[in-house]
């Protein structure tokens, strides 16, 4: 199966910072790599994804990229809100498994 | 804006006892998962569902859980003897394609 690791397990940043979040993957038939944000007892909701054929996408201040051949890829948030804490999961799908392969998360904390 | 609902929010029964789970996908959607997410830790894939039969399942989806879509627009997660380590929050989520939309979980409490 998937293994995935996410690193920070934490982060804390001022506001107006950027943030970086990285995530490994060992499923090199894995094909869609989605980023979600869930705030604490609600849902994770998606924020940003993006497909294999894709290296970088870009949603105002979000963004994700991939790499294909290190099997990683990176939530970077711009300009932090203090409405940005939460924690983060990436969930990299396979193409054989369908289902999301939950990274462990990081606690992103914007500090007024 | 179309979402995937669930009830109850919050279930509270004793071991041993069966609950149910009920969900109620996005309704163009023909992919239907059960995840679950014990407090403070990262969220677990149970099973995934597909034209009316199981697809996929892990390791947690022992024989105590099974999963049945009733009618058009339900989707169920049973657990028949439940036990204290199946305290967490059950999401279920639905999917057209790639993208996953959960819905807002049930918090399962077993005493």
């Amino acid at each position: 199966g998937e293994n995935v690791e996410q690193h920070p397990s934490t982060l804390s940043v001022q506001e107006g910072d950027s943030a970086v979040i990285k995530c490994t993957y060992s499923d090199s038939a894995s094909n869609y790599f989605p980023w979600y944000k869930q705030e604490l007892g609600k849902r994770p909701q998606l924020i940003i994804d993006i497909r294999s054929n894709v290296g970088e996408k870009k949603d105002q201040r979000i963004a994700v990229t991939l790499n294909k051949t290190a099997k990683h890829f990176s939530l970077h948030i711009t300009e932090t809100q203090p409405e940005d804490s939460a924690v983060y999961f990436c969930a990299p799908q396979g193409v054989s498994a369908r289902q999301l392969t939950f990274g462990s998360g990081t606690q992103l904390t914007v500090l007024p | 804006e179309p979402e995937v609902t669930q009830t109850p929010s919050h279930q509270v029964t004793q071991m041993g006892q069966e609950v149910i789970l009920r969900c109620v996908p996005i309704s163009n959607h023909l992919y239907f998962y059960w995840y679950r997410q014990i407090l403070g830790q990262k969220v677990e894939f149970l099973v995934s569902f597909y034209n009316n039969e199981i697809s996929e399942k892990s390791e947690i989806f022992d024989d105590q859980f099974s999963v049945e879509r009733p009618d058009g627009s339900n989707f169920t997660l049973k657990i028949r003897s439940t036990k204290l380590e199946d305290s967490a929050m059950y999401f279920c989520a639905s999917t057209g394609a790639d993208t996953q939309y959960f819905g807002p979980g049930t918090r399962l409490t077993v005493l």
